[in-house]
């Protein structure tokens, strides 16, 4: 079974500051894809990156990019020039291609802003 | 707005009470889940569907029920409600695939379920 580890349960960074969030992944499959999910105290699920495991490019989002090392099964997400409204709790999160596409979700990591 | 809705938002249960959380979309996609969310800790599936009429068991499937009678709709029951059963629950959905635009998975904004 396909699991996914997020082994920082909080962080902290000062705000302007550059934060890495760590994922690491355990799977099988060659052809899947990668997520990281901010949720903010209401509780919404927010889709900040994805990342296809075919692709050999890391995604970028603006101020969010992903280190995607598919051979060591790691998958961090960078925050550059934090913002006060980043502060969530970000899940990682996988789902393969073929057969039963169930989505995973890592255990969270608490970002905390400090101004 | 086109999405994934979820009923209801909130709802209080008393232990062994039965209820039916609802969830529907309508973006034609052929996958579905239903996750729960204790506090602190991450989304853990309960049930998955990857079509009409199919169902499969997630992590954490004991003491729920789910049915998926056609694509729009699939929804979650708890026959005898427990304390342990209290939690948010989020509904999802997708269609993943390679050559598909803007492929990502959908979320409903959650139930808060509190059984006393």
């Amino acid at each position: 079974a396909q699991t996914v580890t997020q082994s920082q349960p909080e962080m902290s960074v000062q705000e302007a500051e550059t934060v890495t969030l760590s994922c690491t992944y355990d799977t099988s499959e060659s052809d899947y894809y990668l997520f990281w999910y901010k949720q903010p105290p209401s509780r919404q699920m927010i889709l900040v990156i994805r990342q296809e495991a075919y692709k050999q490019q890391n995604a970028t989002e603006n101020r969010f990019s992903v280190n995607f090392q598919k051979a060591a099964k790691s998958f961090s997400l960078k925050i550059s020039d934090s913002q006060l409204g980043d502060a969530a709790m970000y899940f990682c999160a996988y789902i393969r291609i073929q057969g039963a596409q169930k989505l995973v979700f890592g255990q969270g990591t608490r970002l905390t802003i400090n101004p | 707005n086109a999405g994934v809705t979820q009923t209801p938002k909130f709802q209080v249960l008393k232990t062994g009470q039965s209820m039916t959380l609802q969830c529907a979309q309508d973006m034609n996609h052929n996958s579905m889940y239903w996750y729960r969310q204790d506090p602190g800790m991450g989304l853990r599936l309960i049930y998955y569907s990857a079509s009409e009429g199919t169902t499969d068991k997630g992590e954490v499937p004991n003491g729920y029920n789910v049915s998926r009678l056609n694509k729009r709709e699939f929804s979650l029951r708890l026959e005898s409600a427990a304390p342990s059963q209290t939690s948010v629950y989020f509904c999802a959905s997708s269609d993943l695939g390679r050559f598909l635009s803007g492929n990502t998975i959908y979320f409903g904004e959650g139930s808060w379920l509190t059984v006393v």
